[in-house]
């Protein structure tokens, strides 16, 4: 089984501050984890995806996250926020065995980007 | 490339009735998956079809059914509709199938039920 946390539904920061949003996830199994965008109405897009390969994944738009085994997090992080980031972001695992259980999501957190 | 399309895009239905939506993955990808959306739950996992069969399947009851066509299109049936059926439904659609491989979603199915 596996499960996804995402701590705050809500993150506000100001344009040209540091973002951060945080991810943390259980797996019976090594897990890959991807980080998704969803603009309103519209679907996913995919950030950046963790495959057991470097633990620090670059991804679009300037955002990376750090795999850490011993913590069981992958926070997202972008070092200068810009107002078109304001959007829903969610974490997401699946595990390494076959995807039997699909993707797991988190609940979600909405980045609100303050001018 | 075109992406992953869905149709209709906005759906109005009452309960009782059945409801039928269409997903067509991007071309030479194999694998089909289907989620539910909704603000309670958040995202749920339907099922994963990859040639023709279905392969993955989560915890939903049977009236969630799917299939899977030669050219890799795929349909979601929903029968007996609920209120809580009401969600944004969306696909995702890869090459070879979930795990590593990149999930790219369409826009979704935004279905409400009368």
């Amino acid at each position: 089984a596996q499960s996804v946390t995402q701590l705050g539904s809500h993150v506000s920061v100001s344009e040209g501050a540091l973002v951060l949003l945080r991810c943390n996830y259980s797996s019976s199994v090594p897990p890959y984890l991807f980080w998704y965008v969803q603009y309103p109405n519209q679907g996913l897009q995919l950030l950046l995806k963790y495959t057991s390969a470097a633990t620090l994944v670059k991804g679009i738009n300037g955002f990376e996250a750090e795999f850490k085994k011993s913590e069981t997090s992958f926070h997202l992080t972008k070092p200068s926020a810009h107002m078109s980031d304001a959007a829903e972001y969610f974490c997401a695992v699946i595990d390494s065995g076959g995807g039997a259980d699909g993707l797991t999501f988190g609940k979600g957190t909405h980045l609100i980007i303050q001018p | 490339k075109a992406g992953v399309t869905q149709t209709p895009r906005y759906l109005i239905k009452t309960r009782g009735q059945q409801v039928t939506l269409s997903c067509s993955p991007i071309s030479g990808h194999r694998s089909v998956s289907w989620y539910q959306q909704t603000p309670g739950q958040g995202l749920q996992f339907l099922f994963e079809y990859f040639s023709e069969t279905q392969r993955n399947k989560g915890n939903f009851p049977g009236r969630f059914s799917g299939r899977q066509f030669s050219n890799s299109r795929s349909e979601m049936n929903v029968s007996t509709l609920e209120l809580g059926d009401s969600a944004l439904y969306l696909c995702a659609s890869s090459l070879s199938g979930l795990s590593t491989d990149t999930q790219y979603f369409g826009p979704g199915t935004r279905l409400t039920v009368l």
